[in-house]
């Protein structure tokens, strides 16, 4: 089955620590998206990738870093420097040939900070 | 596109009652709008995209329409089931295919 895999589900951590959450897609997508989600809010861009070995930040990118070494990884570090780390974080994928592009979405790690 | 408004935030309906919900962004910049299913636990699901001013979708009960003069865009859903149960999120996109994403509107649809 094609799709995108986000591990783990739920993840918790001490304040201070950093923290790497996972994104897998075999989908063939060039694109890879990192979003968060807050109670209330939108999704927010933190940080996406187009093509192996180049991204760019987006929205919220302070207190995060990335890698895309491989086309079908887009690992997201969260830091001991953002400052509100708990949240939701949605992984995203899409073609980037075709316009409009069409996101396809893993499902979620919830990362607990305490 | 900065705001993107969905209304309203949750909605509570019979099995067999029909709904809709709003979307309404900025029409400047607009390039496509998306919408997305989100069930508990499970990945956001791509419902509709369209692009042209008074584009309609439909998916079986599930249909769409869009204005981008005005820039809103309906999501209605006929005779609701339980199983429609879930977050409706919407997003517009900029002309640089970046996506602007709402709050959602919760939809609980009671047996």
């Amino acid at each position: 089955d094609g799709g995108i895999t986000q591990s783990p589900k739920y993840l918790f951590r001490k304040e201070g620590q950093n923290v790497t959450l996972s994104c897998e897609q075999n989908l063939n997508h060039d694109a890879m998206y990192w979003y968060r989600q807050d109670p209330g809010q939108g999704l927010r861009l933190i940080y996406y990738s187009q093509i192996v070995n180049d991204f760019q930040k987006g929205d919220i990118a302070e207190g995060y870093s990335v890698s895309r070494e491989k086309k079908e990884s887009f690992p997201l570090t969260v830091t001991s420097a953002q400052k509100n780390p708990t949240a939701f974080y949605l992984c995203a994928s899409s073609i980037v040939r075709t316009t409009p592009y069409e996101q396809y979405f893993g499902p979620g790690t919830r990362l607990t900070v305490t | 596109i900065l705001n993107v408004e969905q209304s309203p935030q949750s909605l509570h309906v019979q099995e067999g009652d029909s709904t809709n919900f709003t979307c309404s962004f900025p029409s400047s910049n607009f390039y496509a709008l998306h919408w997305y299913r989100w069930e508990t636990a499970k990945s956001p699901e791509a419902l509709f995209v369209m692009t042209l001013n008074g584009d309609e979708k439909k998916k079986g009960r599930i249909s769409a329409t869009l204005n981008t003069k005005e820039g809103y865009s309906y999501l209605y859903i006929k005779g609701s089931q339980p199983e429609d149960s879930a977050t409706y999120l919407c997003a517009p996109t900029d002309n640089f295919n970046k996506f602007y994403f709402g709050s959602g509107t919760k939809l609980n649809v009671k047996p």
